[in-house]
């Protein structure tokens, strides 16, 4: 397995434009996790999924952001009419079902810039 | 609510120097700790973790120590190389929710100097 990828990693899209970004998780991890990353801050949490039932989202996660990891592998994340405070890294993370000290892995991320 | 505090960066080191990072964390009960790494172009990896008081994590040279008491899980390391010039992230994991979600600090940016 070569670990978690999210593709594409770079997007620039005009103001307006909807985007959709995909993780692909380690294959045997079930619980999957997007994050955003902007300049010179630590990755925040967005939403977390537990096969493909979506059971916690961030309160960052506005009405024009939607994600959906349809069979319990890989996840998309879209966002409509993205706005110019939306461009940052979007992380993509996966684990084992464990407790909380089970290690996540994370992509490179997609890093997105709106203009 | 739950949150981490790293120390303001940039840290610029000679290589052998001896490192700090600080961080606290704010958490209810028993909380799990990590350090992630961020070296450049590559994506975040766990450097090192404690899941319970006292515990030390260690990996490649760096240790931390989860200290209740003081709400610290602060990283050392005896003497740094040019290749541990990274961005350093503190993070905890509530023990409230079992979903695993992190929480992390602002990153502290290291630059080891040869």
């Amino acid at each position: 397995d070569t670990g978690v990828s999210q593709d594409p990693r770079h997007k620039i899209t005009k103001r307006g434009q909807n985007v959709t970004f995909r993780c692909d998780p380690i294959s045997e991890h079930n619980r999957l996790y997007w994050y955003r990353q902007t300049l010179g801050q630590g990755p925040e949490f967005l939403t977390y999924f537990q096969n493909e039932a979506q059971l916690e989202k961030s309160r960052l996660l506005s009405d024009r952001f939607s994600a959906e990891r349809p069979k319990g592998s890989f996840s998309t994340l879209e966002i409509q009419r993205t706005e110019q405070g939306d461009s940052a890294m979007y992380l993509c993370a996966s684990s084992e079902q464990g407790t909380g000290g089970t290690e996540a892995f994370f992509g490179q991320g997609t890093r997105l810039t709106v203009v | 609510g739950n949150s981490v505090t790293q120390m303001e960066g940039p840290v610029t080191l000679s290589e052998e120097a001896f490192l700090t990072i600080n961080c606290t964390y704010t958490a209810t009960g028993y909380p799990s700790l990590f350090w992630y790494v961020q070296y450049p172009g590559e994506g975040l990896q766990l450097l090192l973790k404690a899941t319970k008081a006292d515990d030390k994590g260690s990996n490649k040279g760096f240790e931390a120590t989860y200290r209740k008491e003081t709400t610290s899980f602060h990283l050392e390391k005896g003497s740094v190389q040019v290749s541990d010039s990274a961005v350093y992230f503190c993070a905890l994991s509530a023990s409230s929710s079992n979903t695993g979600k992190l929480i992390f600090g602002q990153g502290t940016t290291l630059q080891v100097k040869p």
